[in-house]
């Protein structure tokens, strides 16, 4: 079973805060990404991860921002919420090595966020 | 750029019945990885399967196997004897070998188990 954790599971809050949503694993997977998804929809990749140090910009678009300090640790932020951000965020990590391809990436329980 | 298509938004099937969830994608690459994802209402991505484009024969977990028609481009979910936990979003997803890791998604596809 993958560990990778996401907190917290849900989060209601009004416009204009600042957000950080917690993502960690303890596969020491090199890769992490982040996705956002709408309900019913598919799964947009926001930010990835290839080490600590390393961040880019994923294929949607995205107001937030990221860190990889360290490896086990890649927290999204959102320094001014709005109504539009709200929406599942998925954390997922996966491994490198021989094989990499076939490496599936381990998912997060996701946070619900819903900006007010 | 890569494209994975998911034509059925929803689907009924009936408890111990098989049901096959369609899945086609996109790509000039000829090496990449194919994979399968159960989300159900409570949220979480769970993977299922995995299919190589080298891979010879068909991939089976318990009760999912992958339907891999590389001329054709598809690679079919087939879930056999279903079972009410079955009822979910199932998304298909590749990953050509050199992205790093990141996967393409499919819309993915309601499946609904009844008694």
């Amino acid at each position: 079973e993958a560990d990778i954790y996401q907190t917290p599971r849900y989060l209601v809050i009004g416009t204009g805060k600042k957000i950080t949503l917690e993502c960690s694993q303890t596969m020491g997977h090199d890769k992490m990404y982040w996705y956002q998804q709408d309900p019913g929809m598919e799964l947009h990749l926001i930010h990835y991860s290839y080490g600590v140090n390393s961040t880019e910009k994923g294929d949607l678009s995205s107001e937030s921002t990221v860190s990889r300090i360290r490896t086990e640790h890649f927290p999204l932020t959102l320094e001014s919420a709005r109504p539009s951000h709200t929406s599942q965020y998925l954390c997922a990590s996966s491994g490198s090595g021989w094989g990499h391809s076939n490496q599936p990436q381990h998912f997060g329980d996701g946070t619900r966020l819903s900006i007010l | 750029a890569q494209k994975i298509t998911q034509t059925q938004p929803g689907m009924f099937v009936q408890e111990k019945e098989a049901v096959t969830l369609d899945c086609t994608y996109d790509t000039s690459d000829q090496s990449y990885g194919l994979f399968w994802y159960k989300q159900p209402s409570s949220g979480e991505m769970i993977f299922l399967i995995y299919q190589g484009s080298y891979d010879e024969q068909n991939a089976t977990e318990g009760r999912y196997s992958l339907n891999f028609q590389k001329a054709r481009k598809s690679a079919n979910l087939v879930i056999s004897a279903s079972q009410l936990g079955d009822s979910a979003m199932y998304f298909c997803a590749m990953r050509p070998t050199d992205s790093w890791g990141k996967l393409q998604f499919g819309a993915g596809t309601q499946v609904v188990v009844t008694p």
